[in-house]
């Protein structure tokens, strides 16, 4: 079946390097993504990546794909406390819907 | 154009009442997506429309639920005789390419929905 999971929670202090981690199950996916959501608004597509490649980076983001583990994760470098917010990751499976885990609340201390 | 827009942004209703969101997607967007949201957890998937066509329904859409799609442009989804468990956000999406391309989804701000 398809199903994402991801932590619940993560903390870390301005100016460190966040690391958000999920792990899909469908390994039909052919890309997966990365969105973010602050309160009351709805997901912004932050990044993405295509299911042959291992790494993607864009400007503070940098997306790692183990495809063999069927392990995402999410880097983001000299973290802002503007990058407050929750973070999905989703797979595309097997279809034109995205699957969206659960959402990893990430806690930018100044 | 700005982006996917939802009306309205906040509903509260009797239980037993009907609703109705309206959905405009980003313009010449082919696909169009509906999700729900509840609280702590990610957006899962309702139905989609390719233009006017409907073409996947999840099964969290009980027969109380309907979308439609009338001219390929907005959308509109109708909860009828809602129940406490309907509240929510009801998220909007959009995608603007064919099938066997990237799949990037452009997300609407949301209609929150509270049944009391």
């Amino acid at each position: 079946g398809e199903d994402v999971e991801q932590s619940l929670f993560l903390s870390v202090r301005e100016g460190d390097s966040s690391v958000i981690n999920c792990t899909y199950t469908d390994s039909s996916s052919t890309y997966l993504y990365w969105y973010k959501q602050e309160p009351g608004a709805g997901l912004q597509l932050l990044t993405y990546i295509f299911s042959n490649m291992d790494m993607k980076q864009d400007q503070r983001l940098t997306v790692l794909l183990n495809k063999k583990d069927k392990h995402l994760s999410l880097r983001i470098a000299d973290t802002q406390t503007g990058d407050s917010a929750i973070y999905f990751c989703a797979e595309d499976g097997s279809s034109y819907k995205l699957i969206f885990g659960s959402g990893t609340r990430l806690l930018v201390r100044p | 154009d700005t982006g996917v827009s939802q009306n309205p942004r906040h509903k509260i209703t009797k239980r037993g009442q009907n609703v109705t969101f309206r959905c405009d997607p980003i313009s010449e967007h082919n696909r169009l997506y509906w999700y729900r949201q509840t609280l702590g957890q990610g957006p899962e998937f309702l139905t989609y429309f390719q233009n006017e066509a409907q073409l996947e329904k999840s099964r969290l859409l009980s027969d109380r639920f309907s979308a439609e799609r009338p001219k390929g442009s907005f959308s509109t989804l109708e909860i009828q005789r809602t129940e406490q468990g309907d509240s929510a956000m009801y998220l909007c999406a959009s995608s603007p390419r064919a099938a066997g391309f990237n799949n990037e989804q452009f997300f609407g701000p949301g209609t929150r929905l509270t049944v009391l």
